[in-house]
C-alpha cells in the first residue's frame, strides 16, 4: 500500500502569512496527487488536483508544486475562509490514501 | 447541477450492519466510479471501496474486505454501501465521492463528494 506522510499535522499563522503543507508519498505517484480543505461539518473541497491545477472557483492565493514523491500546497497570504483542515491525496493506484491532515490554526 | 445526496443518520448496534445510500444527479451516473470514504470524530480520510455503475465491479480497501458491499440501481442512479458486523470503532461519517472512470483533467478526482451520513455504532 502506498503511505502518506503528511506535515505538519498543525499549524498556527496569521492572516497574512504565507503558509506551506508537505506531503511525501512511499513510492512514486507521477502526477496523481490532489488537495483537499476541509471544514467541520463539511466534506472535502477539491482545491487542486494533478499536483497544481487549480480545481475551478479556487482563489490563486493556493498553489501546488511537487513530483515523484514530495509534494507542497501553499497559501501565499492567508485569508479569514482558510483556517481550516488540509488533506493531501493520491490516486495513483486503484485505491485512495490520505495525509493524515494539517489543522490550520489562528496564531 | 451535480449532486451526490446521501441518505440520514443512523444509530446501530454492534454486530448489526448499516445500509447508506448515495443518489447521483445532474450526470450521467455510469461514467462515474463512486467512492465511499469515512471520518472517524475528530480523525482524518480513510478510503473503504468503490464501485463501477456501469459494470457493478467493486474494488474494496482491504481493511473491510469481507465486511462491505457495494451496490448499484442505475434506474435511480443510486449507490448503497452496507458495512457488516458493526463495531464502535466504526462510529464515522461516510462520505460518497464520484470519480470519472473514462477520464481526462479533473474527472479523474473527486470533484463532487455527499454530504456525509454519520453512522453511530452504540449498544
Amino acid at each position: 500500500d502506498i503511505q502518506m506522510t503528511q506535515s505538519p499535522s498543525t499549524l498556527s499563522a496569521s492572516v497574512g502569512d504565507r503558509v506551506t503543507i508537505t506531503c511525501r508519498v512511499s513510492q512514486s505517484i507521477s502526477s496523481w496527487l490532489a488537495w483537499y480543505q476541509q471544514k467541520p461539518g463539511k466534506a472535502p473541497k477539491l482545491l487542486i488536483y494533478k499536483v497544481s491545477i487549480l480545481q475551478s472557483g479556487v482563489p490563486s492565493r493556493f498553489s501546488g508544486s511537487g513530483s515523484g514523491t514530495e509534494f507542497t500546497l501553499t497559501i501565499s497570504s492567508l485569508q479569514p475562509d482558510d483556517f481550516a483542515t488540509y488533506y493531501c491525496q493520491q490516486l495513483n493506484s486503484d485505491s485512495w490514501t490520505f495525509g493524515q491532515g494539517t489543522k490550520v490554526e489562528i496564531k | 447541477q451535480v449532486q451526490l445526496v446521501q441518505s440520514g443518520a443512523e444509530v446501530q448496534k454492534p454486530g448489526a450492519s448499516v445500509k447508506v445510500s448515495c443518489k447521483a444527479s445532474g450526470y450521467t451516473f455510469t461514467a462515474y466510479y463512486i467512492h465511499w470514504v469515512r471520518q472517524a470524530p475528530g480523525q482524518g480520510l480513510e478510503w473503504m471501496g468503490r464501485i463501477n455503475p456501469n459494470t457493478g465491479g467493486t474494488d474494496f480497501a482491504q481493511k473491510f474486505q469481507g465486511r462491505v458491499t457495494m451496490a448499484r440501481d442505475t434506474s435511480v442512479s443510486a449507490v448503497n454501501m452496507e458495512l457488516s458486523r458493526l463495531r464502535s470503532d466504526d462510529t464515522a461519517v461516510y462520505y460518497c465521492a464520484r470519480q470519472g472512470v473514462d477520464c481526462s483533467g479533473v474527472t479523474c478526482y473527486p470533484d463532487y463528494w455527499g454530504q456525509g451520513t454519520l453512522v453511530t455504532v452504540s449498544s
